[in-house]
């Protein structure tokens, strides 16, 4: 089955940029969309085909995906982006969620 | 405002049933698929169904002939009908939209979940 890896967490000072990967089999060829989840929170989509944001979304919030890795960057992070961070894809019929990434602002 | 509200969670026994349902307000729930989606305390989250517009289901292997996915377009209503159910059916249960008919949208509104616990 298809899986998608993420590294457990990533720190991340208050203004500066943190970037989080997710890996998976060929994950360029397929959409990668990125949810936030703050504790006792239900998921919020972030980023959607790989790169466009939801209304709502603040453009600090931005995506790529090319070859096996999708990549979801904070710009200029704010406390407030402190949460978990799921990637998505679908493949054969399935979809997939990543391992998640724990971002803690220090 | 599109809501999704779930119900129906509870403590069920090892090989138990329960069905959860979320009623949709705020869109036009007939054009958007459906998912479940569940996640087990401290864990991550894991897709459990989907329900396409046309019809079309999918399952994960972990649920798959245990689960069954429903929908009621004139109740505004999406079901979870699960069977045979397991300790590690253990999870907070979440509906969530499709966002759209094109490939990649993602689930872009969710429920607030629903427990279900499965001990004896």
């Amino acid at each position: 089955s298809y899986e998608l890896t993420q590294p457990p967490s990533v720190s991340v000072s208050p203004g500066q940029t943190a970037s989080i990967t997710c890996s998976g089999d060929k994950l360029g060829d397929k959409y990668a969309c990125w949810y936030q989840q703050k504790p006792g929170q239900s998921p919020v989509l972030v980023i959607y085909q790989d790169s466009k944001r939801p209304s709502g979304i603040p453009e600090r919030f931005s995506g790529s995906n090319s070859g096996n890795t999708a990549t979801l960057t904070i710009s200029g992070t704010q406390a407030m982006d402190e949460a978990d961070y799921y990637c998505q894809a679908w493949d054969s019929s399935h979809y997939v969620f990543g391992t998640g990434t724990k971002v803690t602002v220090l | 405002e599109v809501q999704l509200v779930e119900s129906g969670g509870g403590l069920v026994q090892p090989g138990g049933s329960l069905r959860l349902s979320c009623a949709a307000s705020g869109f036009t729930f007939s054009s958007y698929d459906m998912h479940w989606v569940r996640q087990a305390t401290g864990k991550g989250l894991e897709w459990v169904s989907t329900l396409a517009t046309a019809g079309d289901t999918y399952y994960p292997g972990s649920v798959k002939g245990r689960f069954t996915i429903s929908r009621k377009n004139a109740k505004n209503s999406l079901y979870l009908q699960m069977n045979s159910l397991r300790a590690g059916d253990t999870a907070v249960y979440y509906c969530a939209r499709g966002g759209g008919a094109v490939a990649g949208t993602g689930f872009d509104y969710w429920g607030q979940g629903t427990l279900v616990t499965v001990s004896s």
